[in-house]
């Protein structure tokens, strides 16, 4: 079955530290890749995507993600983290097969930013 | 524009008993997709529905269906409600629900005693 995981499940950094959150996908195909953010309180809302082109993905507040095929993966980067980016963080992937666009999310990591 | 909304925004319920929720997409988005939210599973997805069909379905028991209406709103229906189905309910909307951005609502709580 088609799964995404995400091996660190709570991170603990301090302000300035660099972040990078892991994630894998199992699906040898064509897949449209995202990562959303959920900050506490608020809604789940996009952080960056990946469809095609650049493997080098930049979203919004400084984040990046890239993208590297052979090893089935879409890690998410900040070279300095604030405080303010204490959330929960999930990565999904659509597997482009048979014209189903379904989501699979990754089951999130924790990132609590010490100030 | 007006962001999606979900009623209720929290629900309590005994074992056995059925529920419904509600999801109103942004003005404009056709495709309306529900997940299951839980500590341990993360989000799963429920299915997925786009001018009032279902287009995709996740591997959920028959109990969870849904339907779509001609104005784009959507509901979830969970019969024979189990303790397991605890959890917060999330609906996000797109505009075609393909390779687009989703857009997710603030969920439905469901607590099942």
């Amino acid at each position: 079955a088609q799964s995404v995981s995400q091996h660190n499940h709570h991170v603990i950094l301090s302000e300035a530290a660099s972040l990078e959150l892991g994630c894998n996908y199992s699906y040898g195909g064509t897949v449209n890749l995202f990562w959303y953010v959920q900050y506490p309180g608020q809604h789940l809302q996009l952080l960056l995507k990946y469809f095609s082109g650049d493997p080098l993905v930049k979203g919004i507040k400084g984040f990046e993600a890239e993208f590297i095929k052979s090893k089935f993966s879409f890690n998410l980067r900040k070279p300095s983290v604030q405080w303010s980016d204490t959330a929960e963080y999930f990565c999904a992937v659509i597997p482009q097969a048979s014209g189903t666009y379904k989501y699979i999310f990754g089951t999130g990591t924790r990132l609590k930013v010490l100030a | 524009k007006a962001g999606v909304t979900q009623t209720p925004r929290y629900l309590i319920k005994t074992r056995g008993q059925q529920v419904t929720l509600s999801c109103s997409p942004i003005s404009g988005h056709r495709s309306v997709s529900w997940y299951q939210q839980t500590p341990g599973q993360g989000l799963q997805f429920l299915f997925e529905y786009f001018s009032e069909t279902q287009r995709n379905k996740g591997n959920f028991p028959g109990r969870f269906s849904g339907r779509q209406f001609s104005n784009s709103r959507s509901e979830m229906n969970v019969s024979t409600l189990e303790l397991g189905d605890s959890a917060l309910y999330l609906c996000a909307s797109s505009e075609t629900g393909t390779e687009e951005t989703q857009y997710f609502g603030p969920g439905t709580r469901l607590l099942v005693l």
